[in-house]
């Protein structure tokens, strides 16, 4: 049972650089979202999509672009990296209907140099 | 604009005491609260609120909601060491699928 699945586990990025973080998911849920962590914070959603070609912004999306080009991915792209976003990020889904019941990925941690 | 807070931030017990974890909220159109547990890794789903007064129980977890006073309490009976992790309490937004504003979390530290 794989559920959601988020790659990769660690990364370091230098300033100014790009990288994708993926998600994917095999429930079939029809929400997906992107938060991250930061200590003392909470989770804070970046952006997160309600099906395939939606997609929409949360608390913190400067930075950060994302794409639903199918049900089962969502990938977070970081554009030109900066330091202020080393953060553990969790990719989750969630069936309509059920929308406070989120499916966890196992989150990504980045620190950017 | 739409917040939920927590309180205690951090919090350390010994094993057999009982806790008492707060969340409080300002949402518009409120309609639930969820807890979850988050040991190493990610978040897991513990209890879902929608009705004021009513508990819900896992074992020696219980949770209550309170939509007049908008807070809602997680209790923890004779805590373990297992029980270490942060707990988180969110609020989905309404008619925005998907979309929850989470509190900031209470680390919660049970010793031997």
């Amino acid at each position: 049972n794989a559920g959601v699945t988020q790659t990769p586990k660690f990364q370091v990025l230098k300033t100014g650089q790009s990288m994708t973080l993926q998600c994917a998911q095999d429930m079939n849920h029809e929400y997906m979202s992107w938060y991250r962590q930061d200590p003392g914070m909470g989770l804070r959603l970046i952006h997160y999509s309600v099906g395939a070609g939606i997609t929409d912004q949360g608390e913190v999306p400067n930075g950060y672009n994302v794409s639903r080009s199918t049900t089962e991915d969502f990938p977070l792209r970081l554009l030109s990296a900066a330091p202020s976003q080393t953060s553990v990020y969790f990719c989750a889904s969630s069936r309509q209907g059920k929308t406070g019941e989120l499916f966890f990925g196992e989150g990504s941690r980045l620190t950017v140099l | 604009e739409d917040k939920v807070v927590q309180s205690p931030l951090s919090l350390v017990v010994h094993e057999g005491d009982t806790v008492t974890l707060n969340c409080s909220y300002e949402v518009t159109n409120f309609r639930s609260l969820l807890w979850y547990k988050q040991e190493k890794k990610a978040p897991t789903f513990l209890f879902m609120l929608t009705s004021s007064g009513i508990e819900k129980k896992s074992g020696r977890l219980s949770s209550i909601l309170d939509k007049k006073e908008l807070f809602s309490i997680l209790n923890i009976t004779a805590t373990q060491t297992g029980d270490s992790a942060i707990y988180l309490c969110a609020v989905p937004i309404y008619n925005q699928g998907g979309k929850l504003i989470f509190g900031q979390g209470t680390e919660l530290s049970v010793k031997p």
